[in-house]
């Protein structure tokens, strides 16, 4: 078991910007989740994966954000045109795939906006 | 809809003490309850978890959790504290849905 692995651990870039995240879950897990959390509040869930299919996406999920599991595998999570509250910690969780299985997370990558 | 509301954002505690982390649940569906660790610049740890079955839920790193369905709460306790336990606590439910709807977090801080 290698975990969840997230890439790059920080990023520092400039409002308006494109970024991109990258996330690897742990092999055998069929079900991936992005997840925001911002200073002294808990993470607030963005959406998730069943395989490649994206089963459900939150509100705060703007047209700016999106996210891609195109193998089944690795995730990705672009935001456009980033904005000074994108600053947040982005933290990605797989699991075996049912509600009654833990979610295991990563490491998390830490954006902040110029 | 579901919500957790954890009652102290922090916990300041002595060494070998007992501590106990408050949480509180709303949901109208049957739920699953978890409690997470975070040590600063890392991600969530799974602490324990209630699914069914016996209310009492033992942990890694001593920690415990009973389920009360009747005051909707899922309270975190440990009976004797350590330096390396301070951290941020966050007490999560999901349901009939897949996502984790997380507390606001209780910071623990525990002084020798």
């Amino acid at each position: 078991d290698t975990g969840v692995s997230q890439n790059p651990r920080h990023k520092i870039t400039k409002r308006g910007q494109n970024v991109t995240f990258r996330c690897d879950p742990i092999s055998e897990h069929n079900r991936l989740y992005w997840y925001r959390q911002t200073l002294g509040q808990g993470p607030e869930f963005l959406t998730y994966f069943q395989n490649e299919a994206q089963l459900e996406k939150s509100r705060l999920l703007s047209d700016r954000f999106s996210a891609e599991r195109p193998k089944g595998s690795f995730s990705t999570l672009e935001i456009q045109r980033t904005e000074q509250g994108d600053s947040a910690m982005y933290l990605c969780a797989s699991s075996l795939g049912s509600p009654n299985q833990p979610q295991h997370f990563g490491d998390g990558t830490r954006l902040s906006i110029l | 809809a579901q919500s957790v509301t954890q009652l102290d954002s922090q916990v300041p505690v002595f060494e070998e003490a007992p501590v106990e982390l408050r949480c509180n649940y709303s949901s109208s569906v049957s739920v699953y309850l978890f409690w997470y660790v975070q040590y600063p610049n890392q991600g969530l740890q799974l602490l324990l978890k209630y699914l069914s079955g016996s209310t009492l839920v033992k942990g890694i790193n001593g920690f415990e959790a009973e389920f009360n369905k009747s005051q909707t709460s899922f309270h975190l306790r440990k009976p004797s504290v350590h330096i390396s336990d301070t951290a941020e606590y966050f007490c999560a439910v999901s349901g009939s849905t897949d996502k984790l709807i997380f507390g606001t977090g209780t910071r623990l801080q525990v002084f020798p």
